[in-house]
């Protein structure tokens, strides 16, 4: 079985400031990890994925996840943060190359002006 | 944008009715996803398809069926819909991708049992 918790379900940060949405995730195979943002009243867009090919992934809108197998986490980074960053943000695991995707609870960010 | 639509995008009804959701895609794809999305839960999968008349149950699949008669459309039909499945449902699809496949997602509908 596997599992995604994503800690901090509200983060605030100012306008500049360094983004970080934690995601930690159990799976008993190696996994596939994926980053969706949801805006408001929209559906699901994928922001980026873990494929193996490299630990540190870069997505669209300057976002980027780091792999690290021995803390099982993919943490979601962005170095300054826009007002348009604010969404709801969540992670998600399949351990069968993206079928069946097991979701965290999601991280909604906000962004002060 | 996977060539997802969903249909009806809002719709309210009462306790009891039967309700049917759609899910159309354009480009063939052979998995197809429905989940529902819930506050502190993220997404639950409800049910999902591998191919024609091939279905499967997900995580949360009591009181909904599927059918999926033609590769692009994909129905959830809630029999005698209750309070508890007032929610945000959203279909997507499985992309062949290398070297990881990638789901995709509609827009969602907005469902309200009254």
């Amino acid at each position: 079985a596997q599992s995604v918790t994503q800690l901090g379900s509200h983060v605030s940060v100012s306008e500049g400031a360094l983004v970080l949405l934690r995601c930690n995730y159990s799976s008993s195979v190696p996994p596939y990890l994926f980053w969706y943002v949801q805006y408001p009243n929209q559906g699901l867009q994928l922001l980026l994925k873990y494929t193996s090919a490299a630990t540190l992934v870069k997505g669209i809108n300057g976002f980027e996840a780091e792999f690290k197998k021995s803390e099982t986490s993919f943490h979601l980074t962005k170095p300054s943060a826009h007002m348009s960053d604010a969404a709801e943000y969540f992670c998600a695991v399949s351990h069968n190359a993206g079928n069946m995707l097991t979701f965290g609870g999601g991280t909604r960010l906000m962004v002060k002006p | 944008d996977a060539g997802i639509t969903q249909s009806p995008r809002h719709k309210v009804t009462e306790t009891g009715t039967p309700v049917t959701l759609r899910c159309h895609q354009t480009e063939n794809h052979r998995y197809m996803y429905w989940y529902r999305q819930d506050p502190g839960h993220g997404l639950r999968l409800i049910h999902y398809s591998y191919g024609v008349k091939d279905t499967d149950k997900g995580e949360v699949s009591d009181g909904y069926s599927v059918s999926r008669s033609k590769t692009e459309d994909f129905l959830l039909t809630l029999e005698s819909a209750t309070s508890s499945q007032t929610s945000v449902y959203f279909c997507a699809i499985t992309e062949k991708q290398v070297p990881t496949d990638t789901q995709y997602f509609g827009p969602g509908t907005r469902l309200t049992v009254l």
